[in-house]
């Protein structure tokens, strides 16, 4: 089963505003990492919050973790139409005491921005 | 600097053929991870490596086999390939550690499809 599951599947906006994402996931976590892919390439990754971190930001991006609701959002301010791509969350079980921890991708939320 | 490469971009293979994707990573990465990308299901993890000389098995590594003999190249197998295993497969890497402190890189992916 999907560890990260992203809402909304869809967004369609227009340039200049603010997209926002969301991903929930189901047990606890070391960190939460944020990636974008455009069509037809690989994932870029854009952003990893640790569990012990609320907020962070990068840019234009501003994520934030709430661990308590198991939830994360990303928020892209000021889009420009070179956003348009999916986006996805992925989840870094706690590991242990092993040094590799499991990357696990949500489904991916379709980011369309309108020039 | 070249990052991620994975030949071939796209390949149609008639079932019960076999191939091998190549991965070659010129970060000095220590870990090298194969993950397939299906509509509606995400990314899963084949198998990865956190070194020269071993593997391990992922989410879903039946079909599959790989071999890490340089530390840059990580290859990815098929030795009969089923209609099941047409997908977009993505090689990425990291830093030592993996997940727990690094995000990953990857490459632009293969397209395959099985006929």
């Amino acid at each position: 089963s999907q560890q990260g599951e992203e809402d909304p599947q869809a967004l369609s906006i227009q340039e200049g505003e603010n997209a926002t994402m969301n991903c929930s996931y189901k047990t606890s976590i070391n960190n939460l990492q944020w990636y974008r892919q455009n069509s037809g390439r690989g994932l870029v990754h854009l952003i990893l919050i640790r569990s012990n971190e609320r907020e962070k930001h990068s840019g234009r991006l501003r994520v934030t973790l709430d661990t308590s609701k198991k939830s994360s959002s990303l928020l892209i301010t000021a889009s420009r139409a070179a956003d348009t791509a999916s986006y996805f969350c992925a989840t870094v079980l706690n590991a242990g005491g092993t040094s590799y921890g499991k990357l696990t991708f949500g489904q991916g939320t379709i980011l369309t921005v309108h020039p | 600097n070249a990052g991620v490469t994975q030949t071939p971009k796209f390949r149609v293979l008639k079932t019960g053929q076999s191939m091998t994707l190549l991965c070659a990573q010129d970060m000095n990465h220590e870990y090298m991870y194969w993950y397939r990308q299906d509509p509606g299901m995400g990314l899963r993890l084949i198998h990865y490596s956190v070194g020269e000389g071993t593997t391990a098995k992922g989410e879903v590594p039946d079909g599959y086999n790989v071999s890490r003999l340089k530390k840059q190249n990580f290859l990815l197998g098929l030795e009969s390939a089923a209609p099941s295993q047409t997908s977009v497969y993505f090689c990425a890497s990291s830093y030592s550690g993996g997940s727990l402190y690094y995000g990953y890189t990857f490459g632009s992916g293969t397209r395959l499809t099985v006929v």
